[in-house]
């Protein structure tokens, strides 16, 4: 398995433009979590999936944020409109089981809004 | 909800020496506590974990050991090298199991 990937890998965009990001987890995994990286706030989890459904959005930060998982094997983060201090590092994780297997990371996507 | 605090937030060790670095958490039903090692511009990967059954857990230069009690976890690098430099993070899981949360993070230098 190649692991976790996603895309882009780096994205910039002017302020108000709509982001859309993508995951593909590890084939097998049931859960899908979303992670915002900065210096300031941390590993930041936004939401996380069980079986393609959301299970805990309390860390989309507003309404502007947005995930689906429409199968097993993809899933978007989608920002409308971005910001400025949407500026991070998004990263998508899987695991088989969550909080007791191993959560695999993807490469991140490094979103610069302009 | 889980909340989990790590110590120090930067670490300078000379090569050779050990680096220690403590987490406490929360939650007295959390179960599993992972740490992940992040590289500059990498993505965190996971170099050891330990769950709430057992005290200790070693893995060649690296070691991880749990308080219950005290609701306190830590990471042990001996020997430390060069390359052992990155932004290291505990987490523990929540009293669901269902998802981890983090610690800040601990910018580990090691000085040759």
């Amino acid at each position: 398995d190649a692991g976790v990937i996603q895309s882009p890998r780096h994205e910039v965009t002017e302020m108000g433009q709509e982001v859309t990001l993508r995951c593909k987890p590890i084939s097998g995994h049931d859960y899908l979590f979303w992670y915002r990286q900065t210096m300031m706030r941390g590993l930041e989890l936004l939401i996380y999936f069980n079986n393609n459904v959301p299970i805990d959005d309390s860390g989309m930060p507003e309404d502007r944020f947005s995930a689906k998982m429409p199968n097993a094997s993809f899933s978007t983060l989608k920002i409308q409109p971005s910001e400025p201090r949407d500026s991070a590092v998004y990263f998508c994780a899987s695991s088989f089981r969550a909080g007791v297997t191993e959560a695999f990371f993807g490469q991140g996507t490094r979103l610069t809004v302009v | 909800g889980e909340n989990v605090e790590q110590h120090p937030s930067t670490l300078s060790v000379q090569e050779g020496d050990s680096a220690v670095i403590k987490c406490t958490y929360s939650d007295s039903a959390s179960n599993y506590f992972p740490w992940y090692k992040q590289e500059l511009g990498k993505r965190p990967q996971l170099i050891i974990d330990i769950r709430s059954n057992v005290g200790e857990k070693k893995d060649q230069r690296i070691a991880v050991t749990l308080n219950k009690t005290a609701k306190h976890f830590s990471l042990h690098i001996t020997e430390t090298q060069p390359e052992d430099s990155a932004v290291y993070f505990c987490a523990a899981s929540n009293k669901y199991g269902n998802k981890l949360v983090f610690g800040a993070g601990t910018i580990l230098r090691v000085k040759s």
